[in-house]
């Protein structure tokens, strides 16, 4: 079956430590996004790469890093600098201009 | 950034009502305009994709307009169902460079009471 995976599901992070979630898709798409939200909130975008071995900061990416080695993955790094980096994660990926973007289920952060 | 707006942020409609909803968007270098559905503990799912100044797509009891020159696309839904309840997502994409990026809105949660 064809399609995005966010894993974990859940992570809990002790203050001052990085972490790193899992992005992974089989759908040949050239583009990925990551994207957050909050309580109340809409989708915030922190990066997104339109190609491999090239990515681009979104709105709020201070804090976060990624990588994208592959075209089938863009990890996402929440590092100590993110001052509130308890929120909801949103993988997504998108095929050739104009068509429909798929997200991942996403994953719960929670800063212990 | 891309500023986009939708309204109402929130609704709460008897089943059985028609409604509708607006996303509003900078109408310069437009390419794209996408409509997803985020319902409760489920992935955004698409709905429509729509390029054409006056395009209008339907899926079932839902269906958008779109008004590139303006900046607003409009999202109907007739006879609301409880399962319509979700938040409804817009994402202009622009057309000012291939990096272009996908950017939402905050969402209009829809709300059908039994």
């Amino acid at each position: 079956d064809g399609g995005i995976t966010q894993s974990p599901k859940y992570l809990f992070r002790k203050e001052g430590q990085n972490v790193t979630l899992s992005c992974e898709q089989n759908l040949n798409h050239d583009a990925m996004y990551w994207y957050r939200q909050d309580p109340g909130q809409g989708l915030r975008l922190i990066y997104y790469s339109q190609i491999v071995n090239d990515f681009q900061k979104g709105d709020i990416a201070e804090g976060y890093s990624v990588s994208r080695e592959k075209k089938e993955s863009f990890p996402l790094t929440v590092t100590s600098a993110q001052k509130n980096p308890t929120a909801f994660y949103l993988c997504a990926s998108q095929g050739l201009w104009g068509t429909e973007a798929f997200f991942g289920q996403g994953t719960r952060l929670t800063v212990v | 950034i891309l500023n986009v707006e939708q309204s109402p942020q929130s609704l709460h409609v008897q089943e059985g009502d028609s409604t509708n909803f607006t996303c509003s968007f900078p109408s310069s270098n437009f390419y794209a305009l996408h409509w997803y559905r985020w319902e409760t503990a489920k992935s955004p799912e698409a709905l429509f994709v729509m390029t054409l100044n006056g395009d209008e797509k339907k899926k079932g009891r839902i269906s958008a307009t779109l008004n590139t020159k303006e900046g607003y696309s409009y999202l109907y839904i007739k006879g609301s169902q409880p399962e319509d309840s979700a938040t409804y997502l817009c994402a202009p994409r622009d057309g000012s460079s291939n990096t272009g990026k996908l950017i939402f809105g905050q969402g209009t949660t829809l709300q059908v009471k039994p």
